[in-house]
């Protein structure tokens, strides 16, 4: 079974106005993370947000804030304020356990068009 | 934020060439060090994780004798595609991680491999 889902493989969305991208996960661990990486199209890695399954609170990271719904097993990304250059690749993904050595396993990615 | 260098970025050679692959850490002590291999429009694989002073741990059906990794050091992580071929044409990318249990990992810029 897919461990990280996201089912929106492209979208579109107005310059300045806030985007939803989607993300489930599926884990029987207790602890884990969840995180969302931004790809541009030259191909690097960006981090953007980090949520905790024992955070209480959604994070947030100035445009950027995670819906995290634990009981629904979902870390669906908010983006505010959409600009040309947030047009992308996004990436969710897990890590599992409390040990930070533990790999990532990642989403399809979600393919983010910004229209002028 | 936390550095991580991937060099080079960019390879094209004949097929049979064997072809490294740098990963370091620039402002932090990478204990554990990871491996993905992206095709086209997918998402990221992992294909191993090194850590420090020890032999890596190879996701399954990827060869150890082909992907040759080796840790020598907190902050550098190499990866060797032996006699490469046309089909080991592909985008690697490394990540390294500090020793927080919330430390994000940090993502090199990658290295678009051509084998011609």
């Amino acid at each position: 079974a897919q461990k990280i889902t996201q089912t929106q493989p492209g979208m579109f969305v107005q310059e300045k106005e806030a985007v939803t991208l989607d993300c489930t996960y599926d884990t029987s661990d207790p602890s884990y993370g969840l995180f969302w990486y931004k790809q541009p199209s030259s191909g690097e890695m960006i981090f953007l947000i980090y949520q905790g399954s024992y955070d209480q609170q959604n994070a947030t990271e100035g445009r950027y804030s995670l819906n995290f719904q634990k009981a629904r097993k979902s870390a669906n990304l908010v983006i505010s304020a959409s600009q040309l250059g947030d047009s992308a690749m996004y990436f969710c993904a897990m890590r599992e356990g409390g040990n930070a050595g533990n790999m990532l396993t990642f989403g399809g990615g979600t393919r983010l068009m910004v229209k002028p | 934020g936390a550095v991580v260098s991937q060099h080079p970025s960019r390879v094209i050679c004949k097929s049979g060439t064997s072809v490294k692959i740098e990963c370091r850490s620039l402002d932090f002590q990478a204990t554990t060090m990871f491996w993905y291999r992206q095709f086209p429009k997918q998402s990221l694989m992992l294909m191993a994780t090194s850590n420090e002073g020890s032999k890596a741990t190879y996701e399954q059906g990827v060869e150890k004798d082909k992907f040759l990794i080796n840790h020598a050091s907190l902050t550098l992580s190499t990866l060797t595609v032996t006699s490469a071929h046309p089909e080991d044409s592909s985008f690697y990318i490394c990540s390294a991680r500090g020793h927080s249990k919330n430390q994000p990992q940090h993502f090199g810029d990658g290295t678009r491999l051509s084998i011609l």
